[in-house]
């Protein structure tokens, strides 16, 4: 079974327009929890990383939130753009892991419609 | 910094036949991850390096599957004989600590494999 499970699977909004994307875990104790944000034909690119102790993280118009206790984030998209348009990975990496082991969600895809 | 580079971005070739793929890291990361990437798995790690030395191949999928990474800018990842089912996007990563502890890494653009 995936230790870390996203929903929704995807989504489509209109420009403009507010988004969550959820992200719940079963990794624990964890490490830090990142998003990515994958174009297609792109790899991953890193948005935020947050630590077991953080409670939320903020990059431009994209804020992470993290809830410990019920093991669950979510990546706030504010006033989406065409170019948010993407798949969303959320990754959480294990204490004691070793900070390089990685345990990948199978992501949301976005759509931003004009 | 130009990135991670990856070569080739496709690569489409017959089943049983050797696939090499390329990858050079970011300059001055010590870490370097070959992925793979499916629709129905999604991003799984397969093998990585630290200071070209492999750590990890545990994600490696059979012995059809080897990589190397003989000095710190060069890395290859081979599939040999191929398989329909190896048909995927193989990603490279580099990393190097960051300042709490923590490994950013950073994702080369891909090279998507067909086997037919």
């Amino acid at each position: 079974k995936n230790q870390v499970e996203q929903s929704p699977q995807s989504l489509i909004i209109l420009e403009g327009k507010n988004c969550t994307l959820q992200c719940n875990y079963t990794v624990s104790p964890f490490s830090n929890l990142r998003w990515y944000k994958q174009d297609t034909g792109r790899g991953p690119v890193s948005l935020t990383i947050m630590t077991f102790s953080e409670n939320t993280k903020s990059n431009g118009r994209y804020t992470a939130t993290l809830d410990a206790d019920t093991k669950q984030s979510s990546l706030h998209i504010t006033a989406s753009q065409l170019s948010d348009s993407a798949s969303y990975i959320c990754v959480v990496s294990p204490r004691g892991g070793g900070n390089n082991d990685m345990r990948f969600g199978a992501g949301t895809r976005l759509t931003v419609k004009p | 910094d130009a990135g991670v580079i990856q070569s080739p971005r496709h690569e489409v070739t017959e089943m049983g036949q050797e696939v090499t793929l390329r990858c050079k890291p970011i300059s001055g990361h010590d870490y370097l991850f070959w992925y793979r990437q499916t629709m129905m798995r999604g991003l799984e790690l397969l093998i990585y390096f630290n200071n070209n030395v492999p750590i990890d191949d545990s994600g490696m999928p059979e012995d059809r599957f080897s990589a190397k990474m003989p000095n710190a800018s060069f890395s290859t990842l081979k599939i040999q004989p191929s398989e329909p089912r190896d048909s995927a996007v193989y990603f490279c990563a580099s990393s190097l600590r960051g300042g709490q502890g923590w490994y950013e890494q950073y994702f080369g653009p891909g090279t998507r494999l067909t086997v037919t």
